[in-house]
């Protein structure tokens, strides 16, 4: 079955820092560039950042931009999002998700919950 | 850069058809743009639906109904995904999607599909 599985959410107070990973199943992790999308409560989504198949290249969201690292380990079938310098606004759910050929994200996993608050 | 604009609600009954738009910014021609829309039930991850960028340059997501639909609409620069036959189960979250070469990946505001 093709799966991801995200963990490392959580409480943070503002200023701190937390990372992300997801976890990829049943596909060939190392063929295919990652995404990480993000939600707030009872917001619509927002696209964050990429990352290629072999993490050549990476591309950020102004919103998360030199406060965010997105990385990858294709020999653990793992994507990663160190974020730093946590704000208010980055209170979410944190979404990994599969990019194919044509830019869609055809796979998602089932998230994890981000707030920050003192 | 670009912007997505879409109704923030829908209503249709059960067995009709709902259409669902979705705008670009002024400046931005739609022609030039694969278009993507994503269906999202409370408390699950999205799910994609279909993506559409001409009658001969579309694709269906995996196990997507042939009920849901994508078009465009020149004259308004709106992408259209048409859900035919309404299913209770049709009711969720809608949104759509575009890659642009330097803000990558945007999103709508999403809709709110009512099926009653």
């Amino acid at each position: 079955e093709v799966q991801l599985v995200e963990s490392g959410g959580g409480l943070v107070q503002p200023g701190g820092s937390l990372r992300l990973s997801c976890a990829a199943s049943g596909f060939t992790f190392s063929d295919y560039e990652m995404i990480w999308v993000r939600q707030a409560p009872g917001k619509g989504l927002e696209w964050i950042s990429y990352i290629s198949s072999r993490a050549t290249t990476m591309y950020y969201a102004d919103s998360v931009k030199g406060r965010f690292t997105i990385s990858r380990d294709n020999a653990k079938n793992s994507l990663y999002l160190q974020m730093d310098s946590l704000r208010a606004e980055d209170t979410a759910v944190y979404y990994c998700a599969r990019e194919t050929m044509v830019k869609a994200f055809d796979i998602w996993g089932q998230g994890t919950m981000v707030t920050v608050s003192s | 850069q670009p912007v997505l604009t879409q109704p923030t609600s829908l209503s249709a009954s059960p067995g009709a058809s709902a259409r669902l738009t979705c705008t670009l910014r002024s400046g931005f021609n739609l022609g030039s743009y694969r278009i993507f829309w994503y269906q999202q039930k409370p408390e699950s991850p999205p799910r994609y639906l279909l993506s559409y960028s001409s009658d001969s340059s579309k694709h269906q997501g995996s196990g997507v109904p042939s009920r849901f639909s994508g078009s465009k609409d020149a004259s308004s620069n709106a992408g259209i995904l048409v859900v035919s036959g309404l299913l209770s189960e049709d009711e969720a979250d809608y949104y759509c999607m575009i890659w642009h070469s330097s803000a990558y990946w945007v999103f709508g505001g999403g809709t709110k599909l009512t099926v009653l």
